[in-house]
């Protein structure tokens, strides 16, 4: 059974680099059919996708995020990141990785809180 | 981007009852259109994609149908733990966006 696991820090200070990592257990990153993405989602608010990455190296990102996030996958490792720059306040979510095809995210990792705070 | 906008926003219901909720795309999305689940503290779990197809394990109380902008799923014999939010999403066209979600609440 796929299973995916977000991993990073939980607090990130206002300006700095927010950086995590989804590794994937149960099943390879290099599956041909599918892409792995990132979603976040404030508190008590709803879901926006960040980006998503091919096991290629292709991405492609949310335009209202792109000039500040990168997506990286690293196959030896079986994991994808995400790092998101000059973060805000307005950057705290819980958040998500998940795999997809054609956009359908299936599964989705537990997901984990990122605060943006000095 | 296309919008997503769901209604009702929050539904409260009974045990037993059928409930509908409907999603309406700002353009036509074909059946690009998927349905999801999501409990308080936990991750979205996917119901339905292709506007209309079960993904694997989820019962068949769930259903989902529409085509072009307007999209319904249907959840029939509530039962307790099919109180959640439930959130529709596109995947036609770059980014993907979500609906504002529907809280379906016990009554």
């Amino acid at each position: 059974q796929l299973q995916l696991q977000e991993s990073g820090p939980g607090l990130v200070k206002p300006s700095e680099t927010l950086s995590l990592t989804c590794t994937v257990s149960g099943g390879s990153i290099s599956s041909s059919s599918y892409y792995w993405g990132w979603i976040r989602q404030p508190p008590g608010k709803g879901l926006e996708w960040i980006g998503s990455i091919y096991y290629s190296g292709s991405t492609y990102y949310n335009p209202s995020l792109k000039s500040r996030v990168t997506i990286s996958v690293d196959t030896s490792k079986n994991q994808f990141s995400l790092k998101l720059s000059s973060v805000t306040a307005a950057d705290t979510a819980v958040y998500y990785c998940a795999r997809h095809e054609i956009g359908w995210f299936d599964p989705w990792g537990q997901g984990t809180l990122v605060t943006v705070s000095s | 981007d296309i919008q997503m906008t769901q209604s009702p926003s929050s539904l409260s219901a009974s045990v037993g009852d059928r409930v509908t909720i409907t999603c309406r795309a700002s353009q036509a999305i074909s059946n690009y259109l998927a349905w999801f689940q999501q409990k308080p503290g936990k991750a979205p779990e996917s119901l339905i994609y292709a506007a209309s197809s079960l993904q694997s394990g989820v019962p068949s109380k769930f259903s989902g149908s529409g085509s072009g902008t307007d999209f319904t799923l249907t959840i029939s014999s509530l039962q307790p733990e099919d109180f959640a939010t439930y959130y529709c999403q596109q995947s036609y066209s770059i980014p993907y966006t979500f609906g504002q979600g529907t809280k379906l609440e016990n009554k």
